[in-house]
């Protein structure tokens, strides 16, 4: 299985500070993506990060991608606690393009 | 411009039942794709369609499960038979092409009784 793996499993900070992320998978992937889930609702699309790009950022987030190692990494700087959330990394595997494999998410809860 | 909307939000069924489930993809987009979550999970693919075409259903069990696009109207999800195991939100999400992002609808919570 090429599912992602997200570390840690919750994560507890306070209002103005960073908090990350990381996601581990198996196999070679097409890109890999992080996803929001607020309790009781749908997932959110954060950002894509493909298997040729290293960094990318988008607001207060920052993602980062290491093929070499399989890992991806999601920083959300100076939280708010609207971000509590899980938060969710999935793999697109090669020659699938569309058979996202989730994780089981990191559980983000950001207290003012 | 409304995301994708799936219904009900709930449904509750006793075993045996049927469990049909609606998903309109966003405007535009004719590329659907089911996932399941358990509790505690991270979300399982379990099929992909086009419009009235069926690309991918790798990941749906063989039996009792079975999922269609027609030319008109929503995607469905079909459980026959339902069992305590089917418990689960089920999510439809939605793209305008094969390629990435792909967006999720709220998910309709299956309780089976």
């Amino acid at each position: 299985s090429q599912q992602g793996e997200e570390d840690p499993q919750a994560l507890s900070i306070q209002e103005g500070e960073n908090a990350t992320m990381n996601c581990s998978y198996k196999t070679s992937i097409n890109n890999l993506q992080w996803y929001r889930q607020n309790s009781g609702r749908g997932l959110v699309h954060l950002i894509l990060i493909r298997s040729n790009e290293r960094e990318k950022h988008s607001g207060r987030l920052r993602v980062t991608l290491d093929t070499s190692k399989k890992s991806s990494s999601l920083l959300i700087t100076a939280s708010r606690a609207a971000d509590t959330a899980s938060y969710f990394c999935a793999t697109d595997a090669m020659g699938s393009g569309y058979a996202l494999n989730f994780g089981k998410g990191t559980s983000l809860l950001v207290t003012p | 411009n409304a995301g994708v909307m799936q219904n009900p939000r709930h449904l509750v069924r006793r075993r045996g039942q049927e469990a049909r489930l609606r998903c309109s993809p966003m405007k535009g987009h004719s590329h659907v794709y089911w996932y399941r979550q358990l509790p505690e999970e991270g979300l399982k693919f379990m099929v992909y369609l086009q419009k009235e075409n069926i690309i991918d259903e790798s990941g749906m069990p063989k039996e009792r499960f079975s999922a269609e696009f027609p030319k008109e109207g929503p995607s469905i999800l079909r459980i026959q038979q339902v069992v305590r195991g089917d418990s689960a939100a089920y999510f439809c999400a939605s793209s305008d092409s094969g390629n990435q992002p792909q967006h999720f609808g709220d998910g309709t919570r299956l309780s089976i009784l």
